[in-house]
């Protein structure tokens, strides 16, 4: 089992839909990232948290420490939030950067 | 601007042959770090540097060589002993080894043929 698992892999909506996006982790963690990999390929940081929730344009981002569980959601989707969607926690037991990364969601918003 | 830069985006080699992938920063950070993904699996650690003249090896260091010899430049060598060197290959950085905020460059593409 992956430390970091994420879910859907694959989801395909309808411009103007609310999305969720899933993030499960198994090891105590510092923090945790929401990461955006555009189709060319390079990474965009959209969050990062601790505790709580964040929030920027439309993009809200959760965490449950107790329940080792984050959520991404998008509001009003558009298609240029067609993108993989990418979930990487930083161990509490590891020094530094380090970061252990989930598979990514493939997000696919139609007009 | 501030940022990470890597070159080439897309190179092709043939089998047996060196390559050396270019990452540049000018965002003054101590910590860069070289990152491999293949598909449907998650970003892997090749090789990390928390300051200048010093690096480590990640998870997948075998077939991988680097060098930290000037605190912007992070050149990752794909050798000839990685058996697939196929993959999207992504440099990173952050303002300290223990710094939670990491930056990361725009990928590049290895065909090994």
């Amino acid at each position: 089992k992956n430390e970091v698992e994420q879910s859907p892999q694959n989801l395909t909506a309808q411009e103007g839909e609310f999305i969720t996006i899933n993030c499960s982790y198994s090891v105590g963690i510092s923090a945790l990232h929401w990461l955006q990999q555009h189709p060319g390929g390079g990474i965009v940081s959209l969050f990062m948290l601790s505790s709580g929730k964040k929030k920027h344009g439309r993009l809200i981002a959760t965490i449950n420490i107790q329940e080792k569980h984050s959520s991404l959601h998008i509001t009003a989707s558009h298609p240029r939030d067609s993108a993989v969607y990418i979930c990487a926690v930083k161990g509490a037991e590891t020094s530094g950067s380090r970061l252990t990364f989930g598979e990514g969601t493939q997000l696919t918003v139609n007009p | 601007d501030g940022g990470i830069t890597q070159s080439p985006k897309y190179l092709f080699r043939k089998e047996g042959q060196n390559v050396t992938l270019s990452c540049e920063q000018n965002l003054n950070h101590d910590a860069m770090y070289w990152y491999r993904q293949d598909p449907g699996q998650g970003l892997r650690l090749i090789y990390y540097s928390q300051i200048v003249n010093d690096f480590q090896k990640g998870d997948i260091a075998e077939g991988y060589s680097v060098s930290r010899e000037k605190k912007e430049s992070f050149p990752l060598t794909v050798t000839s002993a990685q058996k697939n060197p196929t993959a999207f290959y992504l440099c990173a950085s952050s303002i300290r080894y223990s710094g939670n905020t990491i930056y990361f460059g725009e990928g590049s593409w290895l065909t090994v043929v």
